[in-house]
C-alpha cells in the first residue's frame, strides 16, 4: 500500500466549479510533487515543491493552484478547468535529495465537464 | 535531446514464463534510474532504483540491469504470474526532482 494518501479518489467538477485535490504523507518527505496523466501516456510534472517552497512550475495554466501547507500536506486548487484537464492527477514524495525513491499516491480521478 | 524511449510498447506472455523489457536514453548528467510498475487506473510503484556505479539490482522476481556507457537498461521479470499485467515505466533522473519518463511497456499475462 502506498504511504501517499490522496482525496478524493473520483471527482467531476463543471468548468465553473471551484475544487480541490488534497495529498499527505507522513515519511518526512520534505519534496512533494504534482503530476498529470492522461490514458496510455507517461506522467508529466506539474509542480514540485521542496521544502514547502514551490522550486518548479512546469508552465502549467494559473487555474491549477498549488498549496503546501506544511510538510505533510500538498494541495492542488482547481478553477475553471477545461474539459481537456481530465486525467488522472498524482501526487509524489520523496527525500530532497538526488537517488530517493519518489512514492506515488494512487492518484485523483478528475473528469471536467 | 532528453529521451527515454522504452521497447516494447506492448507484450503479451503466458503466465509462468519470462520476458525482459528495455529502455534507452539520453539523459544527461545521468543521476539515477528507476523502474515502475503502474497498474491502470492507480500510482505508480516503484521496483528499482539504480545509480550510475550499479549494474544489476533485484526485488524478488524482478532484476533490472544498467548499463551506463551504451545508456540501456532492462528490467527482467522471473516466472510471470497474472498480477504482473500492467504497465512498466523507466524513469531516468537529472538531480534530485528532474524526471524523464519513457512511455512505458504494456505488459499483458495471460493464463
Amino acid at each position: 500500500d502506498t504511504e501517499v494518501t490522496q482525496t478524493p479518489k473520483h471527482l467531476v467538477m463543471g468548468m465553473t466549479n471551484k475544487k480541490s485535490l488534497k495529498c499527505e504523507q507522513h515519511m518526512g518527505h520534505r519534496a512533494m510533487y504534482w503530476y498529470k496523466q492522461k490514458a496510455k501516456k507517461p506522467p508529466e510534472l506539474m509542480f514540485v515543491y521542496s521544502y514547502e517552497k514551490l522550486s518548479i512550475n512546469e508552465s502549467v495554466p494559473s487555474r491549477f493552484s498549488p498549496e503546501c501547507p506544511n510538510s505533510s500536506l500538498l494541495n492542488l486548487h482547481l478553477h475553471a478547468l477545461q474539459p481537456e484537464d481530465s486525467a488522472l492527477y498524482l501526487c509524489a514524495s520523496s527525500q530532497a535529495r538526488p537517488g530517493n525513491t519518489i512514492y506515488f499516491g494512487e492518484g485523483s480521478w478528475l473528469t471536467v465537464v | 535531446k532528453n529521451q527515454v524511449e522504452q521497447s516494447p510498447q506492448s507484450l503479451i506472455i503466458l503466465e509462468g514464463k519470462n520476458c525482459t523489457l528495455q529502455c534507452n536514453y539520453t539523459v544527461s548528467p545521468f543521476s539515477n534510474l528507476r523502474w515502475y510498475k503502474q497498474d491502470t487506473g492507480r500510482g505508480p510503484v516503484s521496483l528499482t532504483i539504480m545509480t550510475f556505479s550499479e549494474n544489476t539490482k533485484s526485488n524478488g522476481r524482478y532484476t533490472a540491469t544498467l548499463d551506463a556507457d551504451t545508456k540501456q537498461s532492462s528490467l527482467h521479470i522471473t516466472a510471470s504470474q497474472l498480477s504482473d499485467s500492467a504497465s512498466y515505466i523507466c524513469v531516468v533522473s537529472v538531480g534530485a526532482n528532474n524526471l524523464f519518463f519513457g512511455t512505458g511497456t504494456r505488459l499483458t499475462v495471460i493464463p
